[in-house]
């Protein structure tokens, strides 16, 4: 079946550093890649996506690329902060029968950055 | 705007018990889900609706049920709890059931069962 992998688990770096999350999808469909931040006990929440169209995009400190063809993609973020402290979920949109998309995800990667 | 909202935050049940599980959304999304999440696996679906009357499974829906009586309720029913429901769980909305919109997350139940 469809799935996503997501890599690595758990990633520590120091403030100031970048950070780099991979991701990759078995779907060669999949045409919409978001990718939620979750803070500890809290809900997750997006904080950037892609779709297909388009082989980068970038906000502020934050930017995601995808390779189509290899069928993975990565989130980058620079200058991290002791805010930028979170669990980290990539997605790719998977369709039902029916025609229906849904998301389905990444295990997550525990991003830690250290004063 | 509230948004997606679920009760309760937090439940204790024990094992055979039941219990419904609520999610409201005020956007007028028609499309809802349930996820649950537990340590080192992500978000994994239960159960999903595309609109008032229909509703279907997702990649584990044993031992749960849903209904979805109204676009802004979709609440998820655990039958029989078990130990292995024990997770924290989050209804999603987004738009529709078609296309590539934001899917906002409820703030999450977080269950577990003795």
């Amino acid at each position: 079946g469809e799935n996503v992998e997501q890599h690595p688990s758990t990633l520590s770096v120091q403030e100031g550093d970048s950070a780099v999350i991979k991701c990759t999808y078995s779907d060669s469909a999949s045409n919409y890649f978001p990718w939620y931040k979750q803070e500890l006990g809290k809900r997750p929440q997006l904080i950037i996506d892609i779709r297909s169209n388009v082989g980068e995009k970038k906000d502020q400190r934050i930017a995601v690329t995808l390779n189509k063809t290899a069928k993975h993609f990565s989130l980058h973020i620079t200058e991290t902060q002791p805010e930028d402290s979170a669990v980290y979920f990539c997605a790719a949109q998977g369709s039902f029968s029916g025609g229906y998309n849904k998301l389905i995800f990444g295990a997550g990667t525990r991003l830690a950055v250290h004063p | 705007n509230a948004g997606v909202t679920q009760t309760p935050k937090f439940q204790v049940l024990k094992t055979g018990q039941s219990m419904t599980l609520q999610c409201a959304q005020d956007m007028n999304h028609e499309y809802m889900s349930w996820y649950r999440q537990d340590p080192g696996m992500g978000l994994r679906l239960i159960h999903y609706s595309v609109g008032a009357g229909i509703t279907d499974q997702g990649e584990v829906p044993n031992g749960y049920n849903v209904s979805r009586s109204t676009t802004e309720d979709f609440p998820l029913r655990l039958l029989s709890a078990a130990p292995s429901q024990t997770s924290v769980y989050f209804c999603a909305s987004r738009i529709s059931g078609f296309g590539t919109d934001t899917q906002y997350f409820g703030p999450g139940t977080r269950l577990t069962v003795l």
